[in-house]
């Protein structure tokens, strides 16, 4: 099983839609999680960090359940800015500090 | 957020040569910094884990004698790419980190590396 596993893309969807990346992780020991953001050709740029409650931040919903080593991303009213691949994130050590990176998932947002 | 600045951001070498690869933590001390090498429509896999003053940690599979880490200061570690040939171009991208669970990784800007 790979560490960390992302629904297959790309997702093709029109402006206003609302989206949902899945994701899951093998590594019970794991201990953080995010959601980073990746554009053609460039770095990953950390979108938000997921905490066990489930956190918000404008249009982006993350949760997390530990239990069932699942994470999902919510992204409400698509913007055509959106489009990019988002990719699962999680600390491959106690301490937090290696990351695991899943293979991404394509979003794009068309007019 | 703090910046990570890595150089240089492209790069086209013979087969055989060697390339390095600077990743500076501009703003910040950064204890840790990764490598990590992405192929085309692949996630980015780690490479090693470098902290500073101590030798590098290296992923399974990948060959330290020839992907060379050096993190000598808190704020710069390179890499460098010894007698590449064209199955190591890539995408290589560096991060660095200050602390430990649920810190920010900040990631450099990438380096293109391609060998004819």
């Amino acid at each position: 099983r790979k560490e960390v596993e992302q629904d297959p893309g790309p997702f093709n969807v029109p402006e206003g839609a609302t989206v949902a990346f899945n994701c899951t992780y093998s590594n019970s020991a794991s201990q953080s999680f995010f959601w980073y953001r990746q554009d053609c050709r460039k770095e990953p740029k950390l979108l938000m960090s997921v905490y066990s409650s489930g956190n918000e931040d404008g249009r982006f919903t993350a949760q997390l359940n530990r239990a069932s080593q699942y994470i999902s991303l919510l992204i409400r009213d698509s913007k055509l800015s959106d489009s990019a691949t988002y990719l699962c994130v999680v600390s491959a050590n106690q301490a937090g500090t290696a990351l695991i990176f899943g293979k991404g998932t394509t979003l794009s947002v068309s007019s | 957020g703090a910046v990570v600045s890595q150089h240089p951001s492209w790069v086209i070498c013979k087969s055989g040569t060697s390339v390095k690869i600077e990743c500076r933590s501009l703003d910040f001390q950064a204890t840790t910094m990764f490598w990590y090498r992405q192929f085309p429509k692949q996630s980015l896999m780690l490479m090693a884990t470098s902290n500073e003053g101590s030798k590098a940690t290296y992923e399974q599979g990948v060959e330290k004698d020839k992907f060379l880490i050096n993190h000598a200061s808190l704020t710069l570690s390179t890499l460098t790419v010894t007698s590449a040939h064209p199955e190591d171009s890539s995408f290589y991208i560096c991060s660095a980190s200050w602390g430990g669970a649920g810190t920010e990784a900040f990631f450099g800007q990438g380096t293109r590396l391609t060998v004819v």
